[in-house]
C-alpha cells in the first residue's frame, strides 16, 4: 500500500492564478480531510469528508473547495490564490467515524503564492 | 475548539524526563498524540479514549482525565530522537468525527 499520497510536492503559485492539491488514498478508508500548516504552527482543519458525496466545513475553509466523488480521492482547489494562502497542506485519512481509529498524513504539499 | 498545549517549548538533556498537557474546554471522546519532526508530516504515537486510560509506546506513555478534559504524554528518559513538535488531536464528535489540533509543543533533546 503507498499509504495517502499528495501531488505536487512544491507549488509556486502567483496571485490570482487557481490551483488543485491531490490527495489519494489506497488504504480504502472512510475519512478523508485537509489540513494546513502556516510556518511554526499547528494543524488547521480546512475541510473534511466521512464518505463519497459527503463534505463538510473545517476551521479555515474560507478560499477553498473541496468534492469526494471516489473513496480514494479527495481534491483540494484553490480558487483565486492569495498570499495568506502560502502553506504546508496536508491530506490525511481514517478508515471509520469510530474515534479510536488514527489519522495517516500524506507527506504535504508545500505551496508559495507570490 | 483548539485545545491547549503547554509548554511551547521543551530543551532536554538525553535521560531527562518530561511532561506535555493538553487540555480542552470541550467534553472530549477521544486525545490523540502525534509527533512531527522538521519538515515531515506528523506521526501518530497513540490515542487516549475517555475513561482515564493511560497507554504506552516504547517510554512514552499519556493520560487522558475525561473529568477534568485532559491528557499528558510523558516521555522518559529523552532519547535525541524524541526531538521534534509534539501534536495532540481531540476529537468531538459532530455525526462525523473530526479532529482539532493543539498549536504544538517544540521539543528539543540535546546530547
Amino acid at each position: 500500500n503507498a499509504g495517502v499520497t499528495q501531488t505536487p510536492k512544491f507549488r509556486i503559485l502567483k496571485i490570482g492564478q487557481s490551483m488543485t492539491l491531490q490527495c489519494t488514498q489506497d488504504m480504502n478508508h472512510n475519512y478523508m480531510y485537509w489540513y494546513r500548516q502556516d510556518p511554526g504552527m499547528g494543524l488547521k482543519l480546512i475541510y473534511y469528508s466521512v464518505g463519497a458525496g459527503i463534505t463538510d466545513k473545517g476551521e479555515v475553509p474560507n478560499g477553498y473547495n473541496v468534492s469526494r466523488s471516489t473513496t480514494e480521492d479527495f481534491p483540494l482547489r484553490l480558487e483565486l490564490a492569495a498570499p495568506s494562502q502560502t502553506s504546508v497542506y496536508f491530506c490525511a485519512s481514517k478508515l471509520a467515524g469510530d474515534h479510536t481509529d488514527t489519522q495517516y498524513f500524506g507527506p504535504g504539499t508545500r505551496l508559495t503564492v507570490l | 475548539q483548539q485545545p491547549v498545549q503547554s509548554p511551547q517549548a521543551v530543551i532536554l538533556r538525553e535521560g531527562e524526563d518530561a511532561v506535555i498537557n493538553c487540555s480542552s474546554s470541550k467534553a472530549l471522546y477521544s486525545v490523540h498524540w502525534y509527533r512531527q519532526k522538521h519538515g515531515e508530516a506528523p506521526v501518530f504515537l497513540m490515542i487516549l479514549l475517555k475513561g482515564g486510560e493511560q497507554k504506552g509506546h516504547e517510554k512514552i506513555s499519556a493520560s487522558f482525565n475525561e473529568k477534568k478534559q485532559q491528557s499528558s504524554l510523558y516521555l522518559t528518559a529523552s532519547q535525541l530522537s524524541y526531538s521534534g513538535t509534539y501534536f495532540c488531536g481531540t476529537e468531538v464528535s459532530t455525526g462525523g468525527f473530526k479532529t482539532i489540533f493543539g498549536a504544538g509543543t517544540r521539543l528539543f533533546v540535546k546530547a
